[in-house]
């Protein structure tokens, strides 16, 4: 089985500085995703950044990068330039790749406060 | 349509009654999904569909939870004698290929949610 684990409940920055939100998991597959997913007070889930395992290459999307580091099994969110609008709810996720049995393994959740 | 949509926003219901709720994903997508999000936690899977067949239903928490997508699209989630543990949020997500693996992406699309209040 898989399990996710996020081991930050809540954290918070000051605008403009840079945060790292952390994520371990525990899996036996090669082959995975992994995912970071927004979720603003609106409640929305919104797909932040995604890294394919057989990838060396550390994601990067704009503001948001991982650190992803597949032996430790740890796939970390960094967060440069903190706007306000980042201020949600951070879900860290596992997948599979595989047909048949992709459904997503989600973590307990970092509760991210941006402040101004 | 353009996005996953799920109804109602907001349902309250009183203990021992059926609610059904609905997702209609995005147009074309193959593969859809249930999930339960408690208050303050992240959201745990409960079914998945093919078109109308389904898997893997492992993650309905009982035999009151039941889920059908007779067409292919639209699908629905009934709890029946609903009881207080099953207030959340109850999302349903959608994503391009059979099997769930979107091409290239891994993608999954959410919906905004229905939350389900028990009293």
């Amino acid at each position: 089985a898989q399990t996710v684990t996020q081991s930050q409940p809540e954290m918070s920055v000051q605008e403009a500085e840079t945060v790292t939100l952390s994520c371990t998991y525990d899996t036996s597959e090669n082959n995975y995703y992994l995912f970071w997913y927004k979720q603003p007070p609106s409640r929305q889930m919104i797909l932040v950044i995604r890294q394919e395992a057989y990838k060396q290459q550390n994601a990067t999307e704009n503001r948001f990068s991982v650190n992803f580091q597949k032996a430790a099994k740890s796939f970390s969110l960094k967060i440069s330039d903190s706007q306000l609008g980042d201020t949600a709810m951070y879900f860290c996720a596992f997948m599979k790749h595989e047909t048949g049995a992709n459904n997503l393994f989600f973590g307990t959740g970092t509760r991210l406060t941006v402040i101004p | 349509g353009a996005g996953v949509s799920q109804s109602p926003r907001y349902k309250v219901t009183k203990r021992g009654q059926d609610v059904t709720l609905r997702c209609d994903p995005i147009s074309s997508h193959a593969t859809l999904y249930w999930y339960q999000q408690a208050l303050g936690q992240g959201p745990e899977f409960l079914t998945y569909f093919n078109y109308e067949a389904q898997p893997d239903k492992s993650g309905l928490p009982s035999d009151r939870f039941s889920a059908e997508r007779p067409e292919g699209s639209i699908s629905t989630l009934t709890i029946q004698r609903t009881e207080q543990r099953d207030s959340a949020m109850y999302r349903c997500a959608s994503s391009l290929e059979a099997g769930g693996l979107a091409a290239n992406t891994g993608e999954l699309f959410f919906g905004e949610g229905s939350r389900l209040t028990v009293l």
